[in-house]
Protein backbone atom coordinates (compact mmCIF):
# COMPACT_ATOMS: atom_id res chain seq x y z
CA UNK A 1 0.00 0.00 0.00
CA UNK A 2 1.28 3.43 -0.59
CA UNK A 3 -0.32 5.11 1.91
CA UNK A 4 -1.35 9.13 1.20
CA UNK A 5 0.10 10.82 -1.48
CA UNK A 6 0.47 14.38 -1.56
CA UNK A 7 2.13 17.04 -4.20
CA UNK A 8 3.89 18.99 -4.64
CA UNK A 9 6.22 18.48 -1.26
CA UNK A 10 6.80 21.91 -1.30
CA UNK A 11 5.73 24.67 -2.88
CA UNK A 12 6.93 28.86 -3.13
CA UNK A 13 4.86 31.09 -4.37
CA UNK A 14 4.19 34.65 -4.19
CA UNK A 15 1.20 36.85 -2.86
CA UNK A 16 -1.62 36.94 -4.91
CA UNK A 17 -0.63 33.77 -6.49
CA UNK A 18 -2.66 30.56 -6.87
CA UNK A 19 -1.80 27.69 -5.06
CA UNK A 20 -3.45 24.30 -5.67
CA UNK A 21 -2.55 21.10 -3.51
CA UNK A 22 -3.16 17.32 -4.54
CA UNK A 23 -4.00 14.50 -2.77
CA UNK A 24 -4.58 11.02 -3.52
CA UNK A 25 -5.96 8.81 -0.79
CA UNK A 26 -5.24 5.07 -0.03
CA UNK A 27 -7.44 3.32 -2.14
CA UNK A 28 -10.78 2.18 -0.31
CA UNK A 29 -10.53 4.75 2.24
CA UNK A 30 -13.65 6.63 1.94
CA UNK A 31 -13.12 9.51 4.14
CA UNK A 32 -10.06 12.51 3.07
CA UNK A 33 -9.30 15.34 5.57
CA UNK A 34 -7.35 18.11 4.67
CA UNK A 35 -5.30 19.06 7.85
CA UNK A 36 -3.39 22.48 8.20
CA UNK A 37 0.20 22.75 10.95
CA UNK A 38 0.89 26.15 11.93
CA UNK A 39 3.23 26.57 14.96
CA UNK A 40 0.80 29.29 16.83
CA UNK A 41 -2.46 26.80 16.03
CA UNK A 42 -1.30 23.60 15.29
CA UNK A 43 -3.19 21.05 13.70
CA UNK A 44 -6.05 22.12 12.40
CA UNK A 45 -9.32 20.54 9.93
CA UNK A 46 -10.25 22.44 7.30
CA UNK A 47 -12.81 20.10 5.38
CA UNK A 48 -13.33 16.59 5.25
CA UNK A 49 -15.25 14.45 2.36
CA UNK A 50 -17.20 11.11 2.56
CA UNK A 51 -17.30 9.26 -0.77
CA UNK A 52 -16.00 12.47 -2.63
CA UNK A 53 -19.17 14.72 -1.08
CA UNK A 54 -17.61 17.31 1.13
CA UNK A 55 -19.33 17.07 4.74
CA UNK A 56 -18.22 19.98 6.69
CA UNK A 57 -15.85 23.08 5.60
CA UNK A 58 -16.17 25.13 8.76
CA UNK A 59 -12.47 24.99 9.16
CA UNK A 60 -11.63 26.17 6.01
CA UNK A 61 -9.94 29.79 6.97
CA UNK A 62 -11.41 32.46 4.13
CA UNK A 63 -12.98 32.44 0.54
CA UNK A 64 -10.02 32.18 -0.69
CA UNK A 65 -9.69 28.25 -0.27
CA UNK A 66 -11.67 25.60 -1.76
CA UNK A 67 -11.15 21.78 -1.86
CA UNK A 68 -12.36 19.61 -4.53
CA UNK A 69 -12.41 15.50 -4.65
CA UNK A 70 -13.66 14.67 -8.33
CA UNK A 71 -13.27 10.82 -7.84
CA UNK A 72 -12.46 9.04 -4.96
CA UNK A 73 -8.89 9.03 -6.29
CA UNK A 74 -8.19 12.26 -5.45
CA UNK A 75 -8.57 15.75 -4.24
CA UNK A 76 -7.37 19.22 -4.35
CA UNK A 77 -7.21 22.52 -2.21
CA UNK A 78 -6.48 25.78 -3.87
CA UNK A 79 -5.83 28.88 -2.20
CA UNK A 80 -6.46 31.87 -4.87
CA UNK A 81 -5.45 34.22 -3.92
CA UNK A 82 -2.63 33.34 -1.54
CA UNK A 83 -1.08 35.26 1.25
CA UNK A 84 2.40 35.10 3.43
CA UNK A 85 -0.17 34.45 6.62
CA UNK A 86 -1.19 30.91 4.05
CA UNK A 87 2.10 30.26 4.67
CA UNK A 88 1.89 26.54 6.91
CA UNK A 89 1.99 22.91 6.61
CA UNK A 90 -1.02 21.00 4.63
CA UNK A 91 -1.86 17.36 5.38
CA UNK A 92 -4.13 15.23 3.44
CA UNK A 93 -5.63 12.13 5.27
CA UNK A 94 -8.09 9.35 4.62
CA UNK A 95 -9.59 6.90 6.61
CA UNK A 96 -11.67 3.61 5.80
CA UNK A 97 -14.71 4.34 8.31
CA UNK A 98 -15.84 7.22 10.26
CA UNK A 99 -15.36 5.38 13.51
CA UNK A 100 -13.27 5.48 16.48
CA UNK A 101 -11.00 2.14 15.66
CA UNK A 102 -10.25 3.94 11.93
CA UNK A 103 -7.04 6.17 12.63
CA UNK A 104 -6.13 8.83 10.28
CA UNK A 105 -3.46 7.83 7.57
CA UNK A 106 -2.00 11.34 6.85
CA UNK A 107 0.35 11.88 4.04
CA UNK A 108 3.55 13.82 3.91
CA UNK A 109 2.46 16.91 3.22
CA UNK A 110 3.46 19.85 1.58
CA UNK A 111 5.28 23.25 3.10
CA UNK A 112 3.43 26.16 1.75
CA UNK A 113 5.56 29.35 1.50
CA UNK A 114 4.18 32.49 0.20
CA UNK A 115 6.47 35.35 -0.20
CA UNK B 1 -8.77 28.28 22.30
CA UNK B 2 -7.61 25.49 22.38
CA UNK B 3 -9.27 22.77 23.72
CA UNK B 4 -6.75 20.49 24.05
CA UNK B 5 -3.58 21.35 25.60
CA UNK B 6 0.02 20.16 25.22
CA UNK B 7 1.92 22.49 27.62
CA UNK B 8 5.37 21.03 27.19
CA UNK B 9 6.49 22.06 23.75
CA UNK B 10 9.80 19.68 23.96
CA UNK B 11 11.31 17.08 26.23
CA UNK B 12 14.89 15.71 26.61
CA UNK B 13 15.05 12.10 27.86
CA UNK B 14 18.13 9.78 28.98
CA UNK B 15 17.43 6.40 26.19
CA UNK B 16 16.47 3.88 28.71
CA UNK B 17 14.28 5.94 30.78
CA UNK B 18 10.96 6.88 30.87
CA UNK B 19 8.98 9.34 28.61
CA UNK B 20 5.86 10.67 30.20
CA UNK B 21 3.85 13.46 27.76
CA UNK B 22 1.28 15.10 29.11
CA UNK B 23 -1.85 16.44 27.67
CA UNK B 24 -4.87 18.45 29.33
CA UNK B 25 -8.20 19.19 27.97
CA UNK B 26 -11.02 21.16 28.59
CA UNK B 27 -13.94 19.79 26.51
CA UNK B 28 -16.18 17.38 28.83
CA UNK B 29 -17.89 16.09 25.87
CA UNK B 30 -14.52 14.19 25.07
CA UNK B 31 -14.58 10.96 25.15
CA UNK B 32 -12.40 9.27 23.20
CA UNK B 33 -8.49 9.98 23.02
CA UNK B 34 -5.31 9.15 20.83
CA UNK B 35 -1.93 9.79 20.39
CA UNK B 36 0.15 10.63 16.97
CA UNK B 37 4.02 10.75 16.42
CA UNK B 38 5.26 12.93 13.98
CA UNK B 39 8.29 12.57 12.35
CA UNK B 40 10.02 15.64 10.36
CA UNK B 41 9.36 15.72 6.86
CA UNK B 42 6.42 12.61 7.53
CA UNK B 43 2.93 13.23 8.27
CA UNK B 44 1.62 11.95 11.70
CA UNK B 45 1.22 8.48 12.18
CA UNK B 46 -1.40 6.68 14.69
CA UNK B 47 0.26 5.32 18.18
CA UNK B 48 -2.40 4.13 20.42
CA UNK B 49 -5.92 5.47 21.74
CA UNK B 50 -7.83 5.05 24.70
CA UNK B 51 -11.92 5.18 25.45
CA UNK B 52 -13.03 7.42 28.12
CA UNK B 53 -14.46 4.31 29.98
CA UNK B 54 -10.83 3.26 30.52
CA UNK B 55 -8.33 4.80 32.45
CA UNK B 56 -5.55 2.67 30.72
CA UNK B 57 -4.14 0.88 27.76
CA UNK B 58 -1.20 -0.49 26.87
CA UNK B 59 0.17 -1.55 23.50
CA UNK B 60 4.32 -2.67 24.28
CA UNK B 61 6.19 0.25 25.56
CA UNK B 62 3.90 2.76 25.20
CA UNK B 63 0.78 3.29 27.86
CA UNK B 64 -1.57 5.83 27.77
CA UNK B 65 -3.48 6.83 31.25
CA UNK B 66 -6.83 8.87 31.71
CA UNK B 67 -7.47 10.93 34.49
CA UNK B 68 -10.99 12.13 33.65
CA UNK B 69 -12.15 13.87 36.78
CA UNK B 70 -8.79 16.03 36.08
CA UNK B 71 -9.07 16.13 32.34
CA UNK B 72 -5.63 15.15 31.70
CA UNK B 73 -3.98 11.90 29.87
CA UNK B 74 -0.39 11.18 29.79
CA UNK B 75 1.53 8.94 27.59
CA UNK B 76 4.30 6.99 28.99
CA UNK B 77 7.14 5.24 26.58
CA UNK B 78 9.16 2.98 28.29
CA UNK B 79 12.31 2.21 28.12
CA UNK B 80 12.86 4.75 25.60
CA UNK B 81 14.83 4.56 22.43
CA UNK B 82 16.47 6.67 20.10
CA UNK B 83 13.56 6.24 17.46
CA UNK B 84 11.18 7.28 19.73
CA UNK B 85 12.23 11.19 19.20
CA UNK B 86 9.90 12.72 17.38
CA UNK B 87 6.45 15.37 17.87
CA UNK B 88 3.90 13.56 19.94
CA UNK B 89 0.40 14.85 19.08
CA UNK B 90 -2.36 14.34 21.78
CA UNK B 91 -5.89 13.93 20.07
CA UNK B 92 -9.21 13.93 21.19
CA UNK B 93 -12.80 13.72 19.94
CA UNK B 94 -16.62 14.05 21.14
CA UNK B 95 -19.10 11.19 21.17
CA UNK B 96 -21.63 13.30 18.79
CA UNK B 97 -18.95 13.85 16.84
CA UNK B 98 -18.41 10.14 16.17
CA UNK B 99 -14.67 9.07 14.32
CA UNK B 100 -12.04 10.86 12.70
CA UNK B 101 -14.07 14.20 11.95
CA UNK B 102 -13.97 15.24 15.47
CA UNK B 103 -10.82 14.99 16.29
CA UNK B 104 -9.43 18.32 18.05
CA UNK B 105 -5.27 18.35 17.89
CA UNK B 106 -2.82 19.45 20.71
CA UNK B 107 0.05 21.65 19.49
CA UNK B 108 2.34 19.00 20.17
CA UNK B 109 5.21 18.20 22.24
CA UNK B 110 8.79 17.47 20.66
CA UNK B 111 10.67 14.54 22.09
CA UNK B 112 13.92 14.31 22.01
CA UNK B 113 15.95 11.01 23.11
CA UNK B 114 19.73 11.35 24.64
CA UNK B 115 21.97 8.52 23.73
Amino acid sequence: DAGVIQSPRHEVTEMGQEVTLRCKPISGHDYLFWYRQTMMRGLELLIYFNNNVPIDDSGMPEDRFSAKMPNASFSTLKIQPSEPRDSAVYFCASSLHRDRNSPLHFGNGTRLTVT
Amino acid sequence: DQQVKQNSPSLSVQEGRISILNCDYTNSMFDYFLWYKKYPAEGPTFLISISSIKDKNEDGRFTVFLNKSAKHLSLHIVPSQPGDSAVYFCAASVRSGGGADGLTFGKGTHLIIQP
